[in-house]
């Protein structure tokens, strides 16, 4: 099976801009969660999407947005970006189902560079 | 608030040798922790997951062993390689909250 996908790899955009990232997770993987990992905070937890609906979310501003596609594919949005959302975007699927997580398969990131 | 502490400080250790990380947390009942292994500029990959009722794992080299009294999980690397130099990352999940917590994780250096 193909892993995880994500796209683009690396970005650069400025203050004030918005970006769209994209996700495709493994074949028959339903839950899809989006991270920010940056050096001095780690791997941070932004949402997660079962079947089309977002069932947790972090503590992130509204800036930062997702949505999940009927075909399991996931799309995460950061408007009025800042230098601070500067980091690497980690997308994981996993076999998660209605009540019980599961392992969680990360694609390769996507490199936000905010100027 | 829920908080997972792993080793802040990089470990090195002599090739041959067993690493042992260490993974603490409060305020959090998990149904299971993870490990998982990390390569720079690369995501995270999956090594082991260890249950609330299971008390110790296995895979090949590694072993992983989790006591929910002391809310601690060791994860060991027996005869360790070069290859094996990394960041690990502890990860607790839970029934009904999808939402895993990630430790910030420890990095090991493995010397030949």
């Amino acid at each position: 099976k193909a892993g995880v996908t994500q796209t683009p790899r690396y970005l650069i955009k400025t203050r004030g801009q918005q970006v769209t990232l994209s996700c495709s997770p493994i074949s028959g993987h339903r839950s899809v969660s989006w991270y920010q990992q940056t050096p001095g905070q780690g791997l941070q937890f932004l949402f997660e999407y079962f079947s089309e609906t977002q069932r947790n979310k972090g503590n992130f501003p509204g800036r930062f947005s997702g949505r999940q596609f009927s075909n399991s594919r996931s799309e995460m949005n950061v408007s009025t970006l800042e230098l601070g959302d500067s980091a690497l975007y980690l997308c994981a699927s996993s076999t998660a189902t209605q009540t019980l997580g599961d392992t969680q398969y990360f694609g390769p990131g996507t490199r936000l560079t905010v100027l | 608030s829920q908080k997972i502490e792993q080793n802040s400080e990089a470990l090195n250790i002599q090739e041959g040798k067993t690493a042992t990380l260490t993974c603490n947390y409060t305020n959090y009942s998990p149904a299971y922790l993870q490990w998982y292994r990390q390569d720079p500029g690369r995501g995270p990959v999956f090594l082991l997951l260890i249950r609330e009722n299971e008390k110790e794992k296995r895979k090949e080299r590694l072993k992983v062993t989790f006591d929910t009294t002391l809310k601690q999980s060791l994860f060991h690397i027996t005869a360790s390689q070069p290859a094996d130099s990394a960041t690990y990352l502890c990860a607790l999940g839970g029934t009904g909250g999808f939402k895993t917590i990630f430790g910030a994780g420890t990095r090991l250096f493995v010397k030949a």
